[in-house]
């Protein structure tokens, strides 16, 4: 069974900085691009990165380019998101999804980490 | 990377159709086969319901159907039940292996 269970989320002063982890399990990690997907409290989805099967690939939404960082470990079967200079706006649940055979879509979620950005 | 545009809310009876619209530009729907819609319950994360336009994944009930047609794709939900409401949001592939969201629809069965 594929699972993806997110962690690392909290309260964070503007400014500062969040890496979220994410564990999947129940497939060959090494074989799917991986995604990360934000939602606001109260708003829609927002896809904001993903990452090729190998890592030479990472892709981002225009507004969190150069403060945000997606890696991963096929070591450890894990999915990171590195946030720096967070913004009141980046408060959401963030998502970890696994990308389709055809990296379309996107077809197993875990159950999401929340990150706010308060003083 | 602009979302897509989907209404605000559908409602319809039990047993009923409805019919979920977003739409995009060319730089992603009407340029790709590759819209998913997703459905999401309250406090839950988003199931894939739809990919490629018109696919169903395995589990995934043949009430719902998938269409596209120039800047715009629906989702068809058929006979609708009380377990479909929540929230439809669709999504489509765009240029240098990025994505966007519509807006959400949220489905209401009366």
């Amino acid at each position: 069974e594929v699972q993806l269970v997110e962690s690392g989320g909290g309260l964070v002063q503007p400014g500062g900085s969040l890496r979220l982890s994410c564990a999947a399990s129940g497939f060959t990690f090494s074989s799917y691009w991986m995604t990360w997907v934000r939602q606001a409290p109260g708003e829609g989805l927002e896809w904001v990165a993903n990452i090729n099967r190998d890592g030479s690939e990472k892709n981002y939404v225009d507004s969190v380019k150069g403060r945000f960082t997606i890696s991963r470990d096929s070591s450890t079967n894990s999915l990171y998101l590195q946030m720096n200079n967070l913004r009141a706006e980046d408060t959401a649940v963030y998502f970890c999804a696994r990308d389709g055979n055809n990296v379309n879509d996107f077809d197993h979620w875990g159950q999401g980490t929340l990150v706010t950005v308060s003083s | 990377q602009s979302a897509l545009t989907q209404p605000a809310s559908v409602s319809g009876s039990p047993g009923q159709s409805i019919t979920i619209s977003c739409t995009g530009t060319s730089s992603d729907i009407s340029g790709y086969k590759y819209v998913s819609w997703y459905q999401q319950h309250p406090g839950k994360a988003p199931k894939l319901m739809i990919y490629d336009v018109t696919n169903r994944p395995s589990g995934v009930s043949s009430r719902f159907s998938g269409s596209k047609s120039g800047n715009s794709a629906s989702l068809t939900i058929s006979g609708l039940q009380t377990e479909d409401e929540g929230d439809y949001y669709c999504s489509s592939w765009m240029a240098i292996n990025t994505f966007a969201f519509g807006t959400g629809t949220k489905v209401t069965v009366l």
